[in-house]
């Protein structure tokens, strides 16, 4: 299985921050990654797919780079909102593993 | 509008089977990758299962022989057959849909499944 890991697991910030978020994979896995943004109680919620392309209605403060086995999520002006946890997936081979996730809370 | 309505979750003794529920409107299920993810408490995702419109069926290692993923398109719901739980099977399970290429880009309101005696 394709092991996702991400960094940092904990990160405090305050609005208007820049925050980056890094996903690394076991092997490569070409640009088949997507991250998810995450509220308490809430079904995860699809930010990037494919590495970089913005799902619709998504904020374009948020971006995603990278390919083969190190991927970025940045957010260019942290709102009130962001604060959440984000994860990334594998979509290149089963099983569709996520990372750990990254909590970003309010400093 | 698309919405996958979820139904089925609750409490079971380790060993019982239970069968979640996930009714689609605003697309069709057999067009697309239909999964289940699910998430322990105060845990991360974790991936279980996906059903393709071929027909087409993968697991993750964890549930393999012992969960069931399948769709019945008269009703345009996807299901999941959950025997032989065990208490590490508690989770919230999400059901969530999936163009080949793309991302989890809708996802059911989910349901607990709590596996104690």
């Amino acid at each position: 299985d394709i092991q996702l890991t991400q960094s940092p697991s904990f990160l405090s910030a305050s609005v208007g921050d820049r925050v980056t978020i890094t996903c690394r994979a076991s092997q490569g896995i070409s640009r088949y990654l997507a991250w998810y943004q995450q509220k308490p109680g809430k079904a995860p919620k699809l930010l990037i797919y494919a590495a970089s392309t913005l799902q619709d209605g998504v904020p374009s403060r948020f971006s995603g780079t990278g390919s083969g086995t190190e991927f970025t999520l940045t957010i260019s002006s942290l709102q009130s909102e962001d604060f959440a946890t984000y994860y990334c997936q594998q979509l290149d081979s089963y099983p569709y593993t996520f990372g750990p996730g990254t909590k970003v809370e309010i400093k | 509008e698309v919405q996958l309505v979820q139904s089925g979750g609750g409490l079971v003794p380790p060993g019982g089977s239970l069968r979640l529920s996930c009714e689609a409107s605003g697309f069709v299920v057999d067009d697309l990758y239909m999964s289940w993810v699910r998430q322990a408490p105060g845990r991360g995702l974790e991936w279980v299962s996906v059903i393709y419109s071929g027909g087409s069926t993968f697991y993750a290692d964890s549930v393999r022989g012992r969960f069931t993923i399948s769709r019945d398109n008269s009703k345009n719901t996807v299901f999941l057959q959950m025997n032989s739980l065990r208490p590490d099977d508690t989770a919230v399970y999400f059901c969530a849909r999936r163009y080949p290429g793309e991302g989890y880009d809708f996802w059911g309101q989910g349901v607990l499944v709590a596996v104690s005696s």
